[in-house]
């Protein structure tokens, strides 16, 4: 019973191309979440939903967007590429509050060549 | 703004050991502080938390005490097992929209144990 799933487990692709990661959660949380980490592992937000709308946006280049369709579900699309973006970008979800633990997904390693 | 700083590893201690990963943190209001631990290949995993001054978070055989004072949030462990390798970050959650809160973490202390 996985309680965040992320697909896919991997991504290689070229620069400029177009991807899409995809989330999603069983736990009937309300707030889901993309997080990046890079080659050093540090872990950084980039966008938070609650039951479909938009909470947090972390500054992150417009070629990233999130999208929605509904609250057990998160996903992010990405707009041409670049070699930067490399990273493995995590899914969380959690309760509503600042107590609230946030549940990971496992990951998804995207590497742009 | 929130900060949270780690020791930095990586961190090589003999199986049984006693294991201490130091956190410190910056942040205005009043956090909760968290521990998280990823295994090789594998997602976040949350450990212990605390959510106010004085808490201790415990889990596993390990502990951390949230100490509002001294703004730290240590990771401890009495005996420390291979299966514990892995690498562990601190953080903590501050904005609260009253919907979604943000994580801010550490850079991570990587733990090896050996036999």
């Amino acid at each position: 019973d996985t309680a965040v799933s992320q697909t896919p487990k991997y991504l290689v692709t070229q620069m400029g191309n177009d991807k899409s990661i995809k989330c999603e959660q069983n736990l009937g949380h309300d707030t889901m979440y993309w997080y990046k980490q890079d080659s050093k592992k540090f872990l950084k937000i980039m966008f938070s939903y609650n039951n479909k709308e938009l909470i947090i946006n972390e500054t992150v280049p417009n070629r990233f967007s999130p999208k929605s369709p509904d609250k057990a579900h998160l996903n992010l699309h990405i707009n041409s590429l670049e070699l930067g973006d490399s990273a493995v970008y995590f899914c969380a979800s959690s309760q509503p509050g600042r107590s609230g633990t946030q549940y990971f997904g496992p990951g998804t390693r995207l590497t742009v060549l | 703004g929130n900060s949270v700083t780690q020791m930095e590893g990586p961190v090589t201690l003999s199986e049984e050991a006693f294991l201490t990963i130091n956190c410190t943190y910056t942040a205005t209001g009043y956090p909760s502080l968290f521990w998280y631990v990823q295994y090789p290949g594998e997602g976040l995993q949350l450990l212990l938390k605390a959510t106010k001054a004085d808490d201790k978070g415990s889990n596993k055989g390990f502990e951390a005490t949230y100490r509002k004072e001294t703004t730290s949030f240590h990771l401890e462990k009495g005996s420390v097992q291979v299966s514990d390798s892995a690498v562990y970050f601190c953080a903590l959650s501050d904005r609260d929209t009253g919907t979604a809160s943000k994580l801010t973490f550490g850079t991570g202390t990587r733990l090896q144990v050996t036999l």
